[in-house]
């Protein structure tokens, strides 16, 4: 059973607007959140995180917003440019339990900025 | 230079052939990972090993081990490959345990 989802195989949007990817979890056990992002023919990199002590965290046009009632996390990019044309990994993990530490992605959305 | 290196970075090969992947890094990161994504189900952990004396099993461990020759060295390799190993493999480090991870370039395997 999918720990962490990603419901939206893809999501296209036009340049200067908002971008919203959501992402659905289940393990109450996880505290710690990811997001990556992949362009083809290169591995993933890392964009922003959030610790289950905040419920939000900003870095310039990319924002992570946390509902740990809900289980859902959802990345923001504002505005979007056709450079963020990319899939985008939502990654869990639980410190002190739940994953042994180690990182459970998401199956991804593909995000289309559209100039 | 990259960080994390693999190689090869694409590798064809027939069914029952012995493959070794490579992968390398400058970081000095004690943890390093191999993962491999396949369309539609994103990346899946198949070894993981927090030092050299360290290696454990991921999710999809079963036909597949690893080697940890040196901190910035871990191998993985298929014993005897099959089709549905046809995948993008992609090896990753981090220095802590809130996992940051940094990707190598991935290796693109086709298994024929």
């Amino acid at each position: 059973d999918q720990q962490v989802k990603q419901n939206s195989p893809s999501l296209s949007v036009q340049e200067g607007r908002i971008s919203i990817l959501n992402c659905d979890y289940t393990n109450s056990m996880f505290d710690y959140f990811l997001w990556y992002k992949k362009y083809p023919a290169e591995g993933p990199t890392f964009l922003i995180s959030i610790s289950s002590i905040k419920d939000k965290n900003e870095d310039g046009r990319f924002t992570v917003f946390l509902n740990k009632s809900a289980k859902h996390l959802s990345l923001h990019i504002v505005p979007s440019q056709p450079g963020d044309s990319a899939v985008y990994f939502c990654a869990a993990t639980g410190v002190y339990g739940g994953s042994q530490g180690n990182l459970i992605f998401g199956k991804g959305t593909k995000l289309s900025v559209k100039p | 230079d990259a960080d994390v290196t693999q190689t090869p970075r694409n590798r064809i090969t027939k069914t029952g052939k012995r493959i070794m992947l490579e992968c390398s890094q400058t970081k000095g990161h004690d943890r390093m990972y191999w993962y491999r994504q396949d369309p539609g189900l994103g990346l899946r952990l198949i070894y993981y090993s927090f030092d050299v004396k360290d290696i454990n099993k991921g999710e999809i461990s079963d036909g597949y081990s690893v080697s940890r020759q040196a901190q910035a060295k871990f191998s993985l390799s298929l014993e005897s490959a099959i089709p549905n190993q046809t995948a993008l493999y992609f090896c990753a480090t981090s220095d802590d345990e809130w996992n940051e991870q940094f990707f190598g370039p991935g290796t693109r395997l086709t298994v024929l």
